[in-house]
């Protein structure tokens, strides 16, 4: 049972500090979305890649997130410097021909304190 | 992006089936309507998408109206399983991205 798994599943950190967190797509899939969810603004999509390369990146602050996909079976969103509002739980999905579902992992619930 | 409209929560019993609605009178002619639904502390999961024909498949079954304004998510027998928020989400391609709305959050009582 093919899955996208996310690590790390809970990080609590520090105002200031990086946090890196990482998505592996499943195998064969070439689409990778990054969103964020909150109680106040609920699901965003932060960006997203197809075959490695950001397609669409207009949803993440600019000045502090980037994304990246090093390559085909990882993904990675990261956060620097990390801000008390940045608490949320990022989810990563995935996306693969013949199907068109996304696919989304558990969810990395990060706390900025 | 085109909006959707869904009531903000629906009750159901378990074991009766449920239809949940959705509003997308701006909706253009090369977007597809897509239905997720987020289960209690996990990442949202497809239920089903479709273009101009309903469409069913072993979660559930989506009847879209003649004119492509409004579509209806249709759960056979609700279990309480079936507890979750569901979005109603349009995408101009498939495979591509999806904007959430806030969704409607279906409740099961036994």
């Amino acid at each position: 049972d093919a899955r996208v798994t996310q690590t790390p599943r809970h990080k609590v950190t520090e105002m200031g500090q990086e946090v890196t967190m990482r998505c592996q797509p499943i195998l064969g899939h070439n689409t990778v979305f990054w969103y964020r969810q909150t109680m106040m603004q609920g699901l965003e999509l932060l960006a997203y890649f197809r075959n490695r390369a950001p397609l669409d990146d207009s949803g993440m602050p600019k000045d502090r997130f980037s994304a990246e996909m090093p390559d085909a079976t990882l993904a990675t969103l990261k956060i620097q410097p990390s801000e008390p509002r940045d608490s949320a739980v990022y989810f990563c999905a995935s996306v693969g021909l013949p199907t068109y579902e996304q696919y989304f992992g558990p969810g990395t619930r990060l706390t900025v304190t | 992006d085109a909006k959707t409209t869904q009531p903000n929560s629906m009750e159901s019993n378990e074991e009766e089936p449920v239809h949940l609605p959705c509003n997308h009178s701006t909706i253009s002619g090369t977007d597809y309507i897509h239905w997720y639904r987020q289960l209690p502390s996990q990442g949202p999961e497809y239920v089903i998408h479709g273009l101009t024909s309903n469409v069913n498949n072993r979660m559930a079954s989506l009847a879209i109206a003649e004119d492509r304004k409004s579509s209806t998510l249709i759960l056979h027998r609700a279990t309480l399983r079936d507890a979750a928020v569901y979005y109603c989400i349009l995408s101009y391609n498939q495979g591509g991205k999806l904007i959430f709305g806030q969704g409607t959050e279906l409740s099961v009582k036994p």
